[in-house]
């Protein structure tokens, strides 16, 4: 069974300072792909970048990078010089390719922008 | 395109009414899922769909009900709704193929 992570429920940075959501998974399959999903107050989910168990290199989406580290299993989301607009709840996301394909998410973890 | 189309937005329920709430896509998306989201848990997976005429149960699918007949629609039923079903359902398309979800606007559904 898929499992994901989040172990901040909440986190605080300042304005352009840089910050890592953190993200553990659990699966015994091996492909699969990892998803970030912003959601804000408006309640909308909005997808922000995927990575692929695959792929070599770290996804990169403009200011938001995912850190994959495979055999640790973690799927960590940078964001670099945060903006006040950041501010909202942030989901990791695992699909599995094997089989149906069902997206398992995290508890999520808010994250809330100072000036 | 209109993506996912979710109706309604907001819904008010009393204890052992039935309802259905509607999900529609336009992207010829073969996968469509259901979530429910309620506070510090995140979105588990009600139930969901791999095309048309082919359904499975997700994390919490008891007291709910699906059918996909078309491609483009994937109704969610609550057969007799109860106070724990108070919650934020979305709806979700993929095209599946290594692709992601596109989400609906979301229902913010209460039972009183």
């Amino acid at each position: 069974a898929q499992k994901i992570t989040q172990t901040q429920p909440g986190m605080f940075v300042q304005e352009k300072e840089a910050v890592t959501l953190d993200c553990t998974y659990d699966t015994s399959d091996q492909s699969y792909g990892l998803f970030w999903y912003k959601q804000p107050s408006s309640g909308e989910m909005i997808f922000l970048i995927y990575q692929g168990s695959y792929d070599e290199q770290n996804a990169t989406e403009g200011r938001y990078s995912l850190n994959f580290q495979k055999a640790r299993k973690s799927a960590n989301l940078v964001i670099s010089a945060s903006q006040l607009g950041d501010s909202a709840m942030y989901f990791c996301a695992m699909l599995s390719y094997t089989g149906f394909q069902k997206l398992v998410f995290g508890t999520g973890t808010r994250l809330l922008v100072s000036p | 395109n209109a993506g996912v189309t979710q109706t309604p937005k907001f819904q008010v329920l009393k204890t052992g009414q039935s309802m259905t709430l509607q999900c529609a896509q336009d992207m010829n998306h073969e996968y469509m899922s259901w979530y429910r989201q309620d506070p510090g848990m995140g979105l588990r997976l009600i139930h969901y769909s791999v095309g048309a005429g082919i359904t499975d149960q997700g994390e919490v699918p008891n007291g709910y009900n699906v059918s996909r007949s078309t491609t483009e629609d994937f109704p969610l039923r609550l057969l007799s709704a109860a106070p724990s079903q108070t919650s934020v359902y979305f709806c979700a398309s993929s095209p599946g193929a290594y692709r992601g979800y596109t989400f609906g606007s979301g229902t913010r559904l209460t039972v009183v």
